[in-house]
C-alpha cells in the first residue's frame, strides 16, 4: 500500500491557470508539508499544517494556498501559474512529534 | 540563502569505498536528518540526530554531529552501487523551521 501518494504525476499547462496537486497519506500521520525542486535540485519547505496550525513559508507566493479537507489530505492549489513555477513539488508526513518524514513520489509541473 | 551546504556536491567512488558526505547549517537546530534520494524518486529518510547526541549508527551509516561548528557528516562504509542516489540533510529547529542542504550526488561505480 502507498503511504504518501500524489496526483498528478505529471502536469504541464499554460502560464496564468490555475491548477491543484492532490496529496493523500494513510500512515495516521498530523503533520503534512510541501515541498518545492527546482532544477538544480535545491529542495525548499513551502508549508507545514498539522491541522491545528499552518506555517507558511514567507518567500512562497500567495498564489500558492495548500487546502486540508482531513487529516490524511493536504492539496496544493496555484494561481496564475508563472514559468518560474515550474518544478518538482513534494508531498511528506510525520508525526509531530517524531521527525522522520515519509515523502510522496513527486509531481512535476511544467508551466509553458 | 536559507539554503545549507553540503560538501561535495559530487562524489565519484568504487564498490566497496566508504562514503563521506558533509553538512552545514546555519541556526541552532533541535535535531538533523539524512535523507536518499534515487533519480525521479521522492526521499527516503536514513537516519536522524538530536542535537544532544554526537555520533548515531544505523547499520552501514554512520552520523556524526559537531553543534559548535554547525556541522555534520554522514559515512556510508563498504558501499555498493545500490547507493548511487543523491543524498541530503535536513536541519530541524522545531516542526517548523526545516532547512535542506544543497545535496551531495554520489556515484558507486560497481
Amino acid at each position: 500500500d502507498t503511504a504518501v501518494s500524489q496526483t498528478p504525476k505529471y502536469l504541464v499547462t499554460q502560464m496564468g491557470n490555475d491548477k491543484s496537486i492532490k496529496c493523500e497519506q494513510n500512515l495516521g500521520h498530523d503533520t503534512m508539508y510541501w515541498y518545492k525542486q527546482d532544477s538544480k535540485k535545491f529542495l525548499k519547505i513551502m508549508f507545514s499544517y498539522n491541522n491545528k496550525e499552518l506555517i507558511i513559508n514567507e518567500t512562497v507566493p500567495n498564489r500558492f494556498s495548500p487546502k486540508s479537507p482531513d487529516k490524511a489530505h493536504l492539496n496544493l492549489h496555484i494561481n496564475s501559474l508563472e514559468l518560474g513555477d515550474s518544478a518538482v513539488y513534494f508531498c511528506a508526513s510525520s508525526h509531530w512529534e517524531v521527525h522522520e518524514q515519509f515523502f510522496g513520489p513527486g509531481t512535476r509541473l511544467t508551466v509553458l | 540563502s536559507q539554503q545549507g551546504e553540503e560538501d561535495p556536491q559530487a562524489l565519484s567512488i568504487q564498490e566497496g569505498e566508504n562514503a563521506t558526505m558533509n553538512c552545514s547549517y546555519k541556526t541552532s537546530i533541535n535535531n538533523l536528518q539524512w535523507y536518499r534520494q534515487n533519480s525521479g524518486r521522492g526521499l527516503v529518510h536514513l537516519i536522524l540526530i538530536r542535537s544532544n547526541e554526537r555520533e548515531k549508527h544505523s547499520g552501514r551509516l554512520r552520523v556524526t554531529l559537531d553543534t559548535s561548528k554547525k556541522s555534520s557528516s554522514l559515512l556510508i562504509t563498504a558501499s555498493r552501487a545500490a547507493d548511487t542516489a543523491s543524498y541530503f540533510c535536513l536541519s530541524g529547529a522545531g516542526s517548523y523551521q526545516l532547512t535542506f542542504g544543497k545535496g551531495t550526488k554520489l556515484s558507486v561505480i560497481p
